[in-house]
């Protein structure tokens, strides 16, 4: 099962900034926290990972809280293209299956005009 | 390298027959992984390669399917006698053996048992 919790859908106007929850309150030391989407008919992409930090890239923020049992995706200004399924997935560090991914059912993004 | 390639895109097929999928990952992966979708749901995995190497299985995986990566280049999966159950995306991925960025999936494989 998976060990995240996202709401099924939000909806964000475009050019403003998505915030996207998730809740991970059984994570442990060991695991990140992934986030990937998924374009209608394609396969998912990676977006973004943390462990503790707060991270940022070219597609997106990624803040965890401190006690780490939760974090928001932040996309700053959301575009049509946006519109996917967003999955929030922790990740063993190391250990026998740190190479697998457990996906939820995600959160539908729709970007409105 | 334009990513992780998938072929067919597409594939229609008689229930009770047999069924193969084609994944080339990015070349200097040495990890390859399948993973299915149904509709609705999001990805489960079904078996991991390291390099020729197949290092897990899911249960979700019966004794119809098989999947294999000769030389740990390309990999295949075959799924004998389909039944309609088998409907759904069959996603490959790949990734390096550091997995800091997590993997990069294909576009997938729709199959579609009728």
């Amino acid at each position: 099962d998976a060990k995240t919790t996202q709401p099924p859908s939000m909806d964000c106007a475009e050019g403003r900034a998505a915030n996207l929850p998730c809740n991970h309150s059984t994570i442990s030391g060991n695991e990140y926290v992934y986030w990937y989407r998924q374009i209608h008919s394609q396969g998912p992409q990676y977006i973004i990972h943390g462990l503790k930090n707060n991270e940022t890239n070219e597609m997106a923020s990624l803040i965890i809280t401190e006690d780490r049992k939760s974090s928001t995706l932040i996309l700053p200004h959301a575009t049509l293209r946006d519109t996917a399924v967003y999955y929030c997935i922790v990740r063993e560090t190391s250990g026998g299956s740190n190479y697998k991914l457990t996906f939820g059912k995600g959160t539908l993004l729709t970007v409105n005009p | 390298d334009t990513g992780v390639s998938q072929d067919p895109r597409h594939k229609i097929t008689k229930r009770g027959q047999n069924v193969t999928f084609r994944c080339d990952p990015i070349s200097e992966h040495n990890r390859l992984y399948w993973y299915r979708q149904t509709l609705g749901q999001g990805p489960e995995f079904l078996t991991y390669f390291q390099n020729e190497a197949q290092l897990e299985k899911s249960r979700l995986l019966s004794d119809r399917f098989s999947a294999e990566r000769p030389k740990g280049s390309f990999s295949t999966l075959e799924i004998q006698r389909t039944e309609q159950g088998d409907s759904a995306m069959y996603l490959c991925a790949s990734s390096p053996p550091t997995l800091s960025n997590g993997y990069t999936f294909g576009s997938g494989t729709r199959l579609t048992v009728v």
